[in-house]
């Protein structure tokens, strides 16, 4: 079965410094991953979406970046947070040929102070 | 771009009363998701609607699916306890990424 992981769960950032989450899906091959921001009491915001290794897709400019160095692996990266960076990120994946139903990790809580 | 908008925001009901979101999109859907996102927890797949006129049931879940394809709803009956979470909608067109709605946040009293 596939299994979707997501880490670190839990972050305290300060102003300025940088950022990494990760996630990686296990039990499938080439799926389409997902970059999901959730900001307090508001939706789910999509980021980047990839579709294959170096595949990367911004929906929103934003001092946050995307990669996909392996093809079940999906980076997040932010080189300086911003207060505004604050929220609920969620990585998740769909099969490639699938009805796009999207599958969500557990999602990193990120605070920048 | 495409917008998918939801109402209500926030709804508050007594145990056993009825509750029903809606979804409107700005553009014709290819289809549309449904998601349930527990307090704390992370948005869990529903259902997905892709016929126009389309209405799936799940045991107290209603799901509708507009004849245009650009809205949908979501009703619970006599709702317990367990129903409290946010409920998403999610649409897209052929070949884009799907895009949620703000979600309908619903508490239940006993």
């Amino acid at each position: 079965s596939q299994t979707i992981h997501q880490w670190p769960a839990t972050l305290v950032q300060p102003v300025g410094s940088p950022l990494s989450l990760e996630c990686t899906v296990e039990g499938t091959s080439n799926p389409n991953l997902y970059w999901y921001r959730q900001a307090a009491g508001r939706g789910l915001q999509l980021l980047f979406y990839s579709i294959g290794i170096d595949q990367i897709s911004s929906e929103v400019p934003q001092n946050l970046s995307a990669s996909r160095p392996q093809d079940r692996q999906f980076i997040l990266s932010s080189k300086k947070l911003l207060l505004s960076d604050s929220g609920f990120y969620l990585c998740a994946w769909a099969p490639n040929r699938g009805t796009g139903e999207l599958f969500f990790g557990e999602g990193s809580r990120l605070t920048v102070l | 771009g495409q917008q998918v908008m939801q109402i209500p925001q926030y709804q508050h009901v007594q145990e056993g009363e009825d509750f029903t979101t809606y979804c409107n999109s700005s553009t014709t859907l290819s289809n549309i998701q449904w998601y349930k996102q527990r307090p704390g927890g992370h948005p869990v797949f529903l259902i997905q609607l892709v016929k126009s006129g389309e209405v799936k049931k799940q045991k107290r879940l209603t799901f509708q699916f507009g004849e245009a394809k650009k809205n949908s709803s979501l009703h619970i009956t006599a709702t317990q306890t367990t129903d409290v979470g946010t409920y998403f909608c999610a649409g897209n067109q052929a070949g884009t990424a799907l895009i949620f709605g703000k979600g309908t946040t619903l508490s239940v009293s006993s």
